[in-house]
């Protein structure tokens, strides 16, 4: 598509529910990350794919947290038993190139987000 | 670990005025970006700097880079209402494996009539 999807838009969670998060990346684009976003803080790191491969999820932040992207497009980031501390716009954004190659950068194109509210 | 600090984080300026903000980060950094964020809305690329020196402006915004001073600043000239929005920094540090970029807090702009 010509942008970055997510959805839900927005999500409601009661406490101890599991959510799904998705995110339909640029057509073709390798690598995709998820961030978190609390209020009035600026996004963080939360999981890298390059294809279908997770390179790096040392920034989910528990055992609680999953993402995945099984085919290298669409991605889902999962949050089992959400927590009120879960509450979080999660961008999701998509890049054309592999990183860590020495390519020079590409620009990164974020989603729209899920705000992600746990009551 | 890498931190990026903004300042200000709250700037309320009258239209017309020029202001600058200021972004520090702690380690080498390969590349910075900024971001520009409406309410309730996604991050916009406004900026990439690559290389020590670099500037570069679109419209009213310029971007700097000093990668000695492990500085970039973010210029406003003549300031318009429509730019109202939360601008961040982000950076990427040189040798991370994979591609995580470090955001700072973000500053919130006001652009006064």
């Amino acid at each position: 598509g010509a942008g970055v999807s997510q959805s839900p838009r927005y999500k409601v969670a009661k406490r101890g529910q599991d959510v799904a998060l998705r995110c339909d990346p640029i057509s073709g684009h390798v690598s995709l990350f998820w961030y978190q976003q609390a209020l009035g803080q600026g996004p963080e790191f939360l999981t890298y794919f390059q294809n279908e491969a997770q390179l790096d999820k040392s920034g989910l932040p528990s055992d609680r947290f999953f993402a995945e992207r099984p085919e290298g497009s669409v991605s889902t980031l999962k949050i089992q038993r959400t927590q009120q501390e879960d509450s979080a716009v999660y961008l999701c954004a998509s890049s054309l190139r592999r990183w860590g190659t020495g390519s020079l950068s590409g620009g990164y194109t974020f989603g729209s987000g899920t705000r992600l509210t746990v009551v | 670990e890498l931190k990026v600090e903004q300042n200000p984080l709250f700037l309320s300026m009258q239209e017309g005025k020029n202001y600058t903000i200021y972004c520090n980060y702690s380690t080498t950094s390969d590349r910075l970006y900024w971001y520009r964020q409406d309410p309730g809305k996604s991050l916009e690329s406004l900026f990439v700097l690559l290389s020590n020196g670099a500037v570069k402006q679109e419209g009213r915004l310029m971007a700097s880079l000093d990668t000695k001073a492990r500085l970039s600043t973010l210029h406003i000239t003549a300031a318009v209402h429509d730019l109202s929005a939360t601008y961040f920094c982000a950076v990427h540090a040189r040798g991370t494996s994979g591609s995580r970029l470090t955001f700072g807090e973000g500053t919130q702009l006001t652009v006064n009539p």
